[in-house]
Order: structure tokens, then C-alpha cells, then sequence
């Protein structure tokens, strides 16, 4: 089985400081992790992924995320944050492992996702 | 230019009606995809397709349907028997089950 968590539903930055966005995950095998963004009524774009390779995993637009699997934490971050930025981001798990083939196997599961507000 | 489209972007019907959304892919993935999405839910998977002639209900599968005749194509039929069928939905490829998936734009459905 596995889950993800979005510790936060919203999120407000001002333009040029830094953006944290918090992702926990759950899985019985070694995850492949994705953040995605999503403009309004927009379809999801894929931002970066993570499937065991750096654990620090470089993005589009300048943002990163670092795979912990010690706290099972996937975290989105920018430096600086741009109005562009502002959407609604979501963190997305991948089953994988021997006991997920089958129909469970590539399946992909979503937080409920968190909504960047950036002010001027 | 290769991707996703899904038609019409909005789309409304009464209560009752079945409706049928639209996904084509030119990027020659084999493996499809149907979400919805709700407010403060992210996404369910409602069904996905392997292989053309070939799909699987996803979570939320009760009350839609859906057909997988050609390889780029892969229509959603909203019934009458889902009982709360407002919402966006988007569709999404994948090279196969496994490989990264690309989204449509959507489509919003309102029925009233």
C-alpha cells in the first residue's frame, strides 16, 4: 500500500523569498516520487521526479526536492519565489516492487495537493 | 506537435443525460488514463488502459465507462448512474504502465 501526505492545503509567500512545500510519503518498496503543478483549470505539468537515482532532484523553474528516506520526506523547494509560481502543486507517489505487478503496478498516487499563494 | 487533447473544455448537461468526454493522444503511448479531480482531493483514477481493446477500472470506476478502439483514443462516458458527476476531469499517457504520465488540459463538466 501506499500514501502521501501534503502537510500543508495552502501556502503563502512573498515574491523573492524562498518556497517550502511538504510532501510525506508511504510505500512498502523503494518509491518513485514526482511533483507536478497545476495552473488554474489547467492540466498537471510534471516539475521534477525522483526514481533512486540523486536523492536531490533538479526541476523546471528553479525548483528542487530532496529525497529523505530516513523521514520518508519528499519537500519541494525554491530559492526565490516568482508570481508565476503561484498553482496548486501536487506530490505523487509510484507503486513499484515484486509484489505490484499486475494491475498495481505503475499506479499513481496523489496528496491532496497544496496551493501556493505568492503576494507582491 | 505531439501531446494531449481533450474536448470540449467545458461542458454541461442535465441531470439524467449521459455524456461522453473526448482524449486523443498523437505521442504513440500505448498506456491511457481517465482521473477526476475534485476540490482539496487531487485525483482518483476512475479507469486506465494497457493496450488498446484492453482496460481496468481504477478506484472510482462506478458510474463511467469507457472504450479503447484505437490506440490514440480513449473516450469517457459519464452515466446517469453517477451520482455526483460535477467535477474536472483529465485524462493522461504514458509510454506503459510505469513510465511517466502527460495530462490533457481537462475537461470541466457542470451538471445541473
Amino acid at each position: 500500500a501506499q500514501s502521501v501526505t501534503q502537510l500543508d492545503s495552502h501556502v503563502s509567500v512573498s515574491e523573492g523569498t524562498p518556497v517550502l512545500l511538504r510532501c510525506n510519503y508511504s510505500s512498502s518498496y523503494s518509491p518513485s516520487l514526482f511533483w507536478y503543478v497545476q495552473h488554474p483549470n489547467k492540466g498537471l505539468q510534471l516539475l521534477l521526479k525522483y526514481t533512486s537515482a540523486a536523492t536531490l532532484v533538479k526541476g523546471i523553474n528553479g525548483f528542487e526536492a530532496e529525497f529523505k528516506k530516513s523521514e520518508t520526506s519528499f519537500h519541494l523547494t525554491k530559492p526565490s519565489a516568482h508570481m508565476s509560481d503561484a498553482a496548486e502543486y501536487f506530490c505523487v507517489v509510484r507503486s513499484s516492487g515484486p509484489n505490484a505487478g499486475g494491475t498495481s503496478y505503475g499506479k499513481l498516487t496523489f496528496g491532496q495537493g497544496t496551493i501556493l499563494t505568492v503576494h507582491p | 506537435d505531439g501531446g494531449i487533447t481533450q474536448s470540449p473544455k467545458y461542458l454541461f448537461r442535465k441531470e439524467g443525460q449521459n455524456v461522453t468526454l473526448s482524449c486523443e493522444q498523437n505521442l504513440n503511448h500505448d498506456a491511457m488514463y481517465w482521473y477526476r479531480q475534485d476540490p482539496g482531493q487531487g485525483l482518483r483514477l476512475i479507469y486506465y488502459s494497457q493496450i488498446v481493446n484492453d482496460f481496468q477500472k481504477g478506484d472510482i470506476a462506478e458510474g463511467y465507462s469507457v472504450s479503447r478502439e484505437k490506440k490514440e483514443s480513449f473516450p469517457l462516458t459519464v452515466t446517469s448512474a453517477q451520482k455526483n458527476p460535477t467535477a474536472f476531469y483529465l485524462c493522461a499517457s504514458s509510454k506503459g504502465q510505469g513510465f511517466e504520465q502527460y495530462f490533457g488540459p481537462g475537461t470541466r463538466l457542470t451538471v445541473t
